[in-house]
């Protein structure tokens, strides 16, 4: 059964770097892409970034300066890094495998 | 950057009717479009990939069509469990983009 599973903090301050880990199951990551998307509260739907079976990358433009994706095959996890947070980064992150299969979403509030 | 325009925002309709959501793109994307469903506190659920190819285990009432740049979503028979907010992306370049939403409701 294929999982996503994502965590990180859920309070971040402005200026700071967000990290967040997403743990897959019943999947390899060698096999299939992951993407990050990301929704403000009562907004739509951003895609932020790409992790291709490969190995490669692919981010958005309009956040390609602020984010990187990476990941450990080892232990099943692809990562997220975003510096430079501000409050409009606020909202629930999601992981995808070929958005097609979605994690819960985590809820990251940007506030000091 | 590909524009995605999804219409209506909003749609009241009734158990049993025919409705219709609309995604144009600012360009050409080759089919390359899946709709979204999501449920208010969940995460989205892929509905149609590629235009018009239904996901495993999605009821048949959903339907998918287009070409170019504009598509639909069809949902034969309004049920109440349809009651979601629907997104369209389009995967054809990078970055890929969603549509802004259809806040689907029971009248």
């Amino acid at each position: 059964q294929v999982q996503l599973k994502e965590s990180g903090p859920g309070l971040v301050q402005p200026s700071q770097t967000l990290s967040l880990t997403c743990t897959v199951s019943g999947f390899s990551l060698t096999s299939y892409n992951v993407h990050w998307v990301r929704q403000p509260p009562g907004k739509g739907l951003e895609w932020m970034g790409r992790m291709r079976y490969n190995g490669d990358t692919s981010y958005n433009s309009a956040l390609k300066s602020r984010l990187s994706i990476s990941r450990d095959t080892s232990k099943n996890q692809v990562f997220l890094k975003m510096n430079s947070l501000q409050t409009d980064d606020t909202g629930t992150y999601y992981c995808t495998r070929d958005l097609l299969d979605w994690g819960q979403g985590v809820m990251v509030t940007v506030s000091s | 950057d590909i524009q995605m325009t999804q219409s209506p925002s909003f749609l009241s309709a009734s158990v049993g009717d025919r409705v219709t959501i609309n995604c144009k793109a600012s360009q050409n994307i080759n089919k390359y479009l899946n709709w979204y469903q999501q449920k208010l506190g969940e995460a989205p659920k892929l509905l149609i990939y590629n235009t018009n190819n239904l996901q495993t285990g999605i009821p048949s009432r959903f339907s998918g069509s287009g070409s170019g740049t504009d598509y639909t979503l069809t949902i034969s028979s309004l049920q109440p469990e349809d009651v979601a907010t629907y997104f369209c992306l389009q995967h054809s370049s990078r970055p890929l983009t969603f549509g802004s939403g259809t806040k689907l409701e029971i009248k």
